[in-house]
């Protein structure tokens, strides 16, 4: 297994456009992550999944922002009508079970022009 | 709002030095603390999962102790190499939410 992979790795766009982030976790994660992170800070979780459900969103994501994962394996993340604000970076994990260390992938980088 | 704190937030160390980071967190309702490693450019890497009160965890020259009663993690780097620069972040498992917070990280850098 290659571990966890993110597309794109960069991602620039102007204000007001859509986008989507895909995640491929480990193949027999069944737990799924997102997170952002902006410089300086930690990564800030925004939501997770067990297999297809998604069981905690944060309060902070706004109603701009979708996550899915339809068959349990790959997700996405769509953010749309983008603002300055979201420029960051976008990091997926997964891991096996609950509290165990998390796999991330190399994250996407978001630039909001 | 549950904090998690990391100090201090840079460190340069002059190769073949020791060093040490603190992670603060919440004394209540523990359940796991995470540290992790992340190289610029890289995936964060994880270094340990700590789960038991005065645990002691070991990776090469890497070291944690975890002090659940005051809410406080050490991790230590001995002899450090320049590829042990890197950001090194703890984060706090909350069992409730089934989520990790994270503290902001140490920014470590190794002056050869």
């Amino acid at each position: 297994d290659t571990g966890v992979s993110q597309n794109p790795r960069h991602k620039i766009t102007k204000r007001g456009q859509n986008v989507t982030f895909r995640c491929d976790p480990i193949s027999e994660h069944n737990r799924l992550y997102w997170y952002r992170q902006t410089l300086g800070q930690g990564p800030e979780f925004l939501t997770y999944f067990q297999n297809e459900a998604q069981l905690e969103k944060s309060r902070l994501l706004s109603d701009r922002f979708s996550a899915e994962r339809p068959k349990g394996s790959f997700s996405t993340l769509e953010i749309q009508r983008t603002e300055q604000g979201d420029s960051a970076m976008y990091l997926c994990a997964s891991s096996s079970l609950s509290y165990n260390e998390q796999f991330f992938g190399p994250g996407t980088r978001l630039t909001v022009l | 709002i549950l904090n998690v704190e990391q100090s201090p937030q840079s460190l340069h160390v002059q190769e073949g030095d020791s060093t040490n980071f603190t992670c603060s967190f919440p004394s209540s309702n523990f359940y796991a603390l995470h540290w992790y490693r992340w190289e610029t450019a890289k995936s964060p890497e994880a270094l340990f999962v700590m789960t038991l009160n005065g645990d002691e965890k070991k990776k090469g020259r890497i070291s944690a102790t975890l002090n659940t009663k005051e809410g406080y993690s050490y991790l230590y780097i001995k002899g450090s190499q320049p590829e042990d620069s890197a950001t090194y972040l703890c984060a706090f498992w909350i069992q409730g939410a089934q989520k990790l917070v994270f503290g902001q990280g140490t920014r470590l850098t190794i002056n050869p």
